[in-house]
């Protein structure tokens, strides 16, 4: 089946610096990316759609400035947590779809932790 | 604005007992409805998925969903759970092209004693 990776899949970063997550669609292609915040023992929030090529659209009350998201290929999408704060440290999941099927398929998630 | 309401967070059940999870959405457009498991320590699976046709849709490992428009629901069943089902279970509406800007809602904890 269609593997979606993110990297890392765990991070901890001090308050103040930027991280950047990976998601790669590693046998397909995607034209189109998703990306989800997870809190502790609450369900996944969408933040944003990603296309290749064009600029994300993100969610209402999500900072695009503070969240960036890149999709410069086909297979990869990042996003990069800027001037992170205690409060960013979430469970953040990618998702991608096939650009054939339309289906969509969800990566394993990287545990984000701001000291 | 969507919203999707999972009345059961927590099930306890017995191997060979039936489940139903209860799903309930509210969204005025057209409806894609998806139900998805999360295993101990892996990433979201589809389960089964709703678009258009038969409300009655069957998905993998057994389970199957009901689409009932009046009352706004998307129950998930399974006749007969297996220890291997202990998972959380997500259900979703779907807006977008293919539906696939998703709102979740808050999930439901299975655990099958065995």
């Amino acid at each position: 089946g269609a593997v979606v990776s993110q990297h890392p899949s765990r991070v901890i970063c001090k308050s103040g610096t930027s991280v950047k997550i990976e998601c790669r669609s590693l046998d397909f292609q995607a034209t189109t990316m998703f990306w989800y915040r997870q809190f502790p023992k609450q369900s996944l929030m969408l933040m944003a759609t990603s296309n290749e090529g064009s600029k994300a659209t993100y969610e209402q009350g999500v900072e695009k400035d503070k969240f960036l998201i890149n999709h410069a290929s086909l297979t990869l999408s990042t996003l990069t947590v800027t001037s992170a704060h205690p409060e960013d440290s979430s469970f953040y999941i990618c998702s991608a779809r096939d650009g054939k099927t339309y289906e969509q398929y969800f990566g394993p998630g990287t545990r984000l932790t701001v000291t | 604005a969507q919203s999707v309401s999972q009345h059961n967070h927590h099930v306890i059940l017995s191997e060979a007992a039936s489940l139903e999870l209860g799903c309930n959405y509210s969204y005025g457009g057209t409806v894609n409805l998806f139900w998805y498991v999360q295993y101990p320590g892996q990433h979201l699976q589809l389960l089964l998925k709703y678009f258009s046709g038969d409300p009655l849709v069957k998905g993998i490992k057994g389970f199957e969903a009901e689409f009932i428009k009046s009352k706004f629901s998307f129950n998930l069943r399974k006749p007969s759970v297996q220890w291997s089902d202990t998972a959380e279970y997500f259900c979703a509406v779907g807006r977008g092209n293919a539906g696939n800007m998703l709102t979740f809602g808050g999930g439901t904890r299975l655990m099958v004693k065995p």
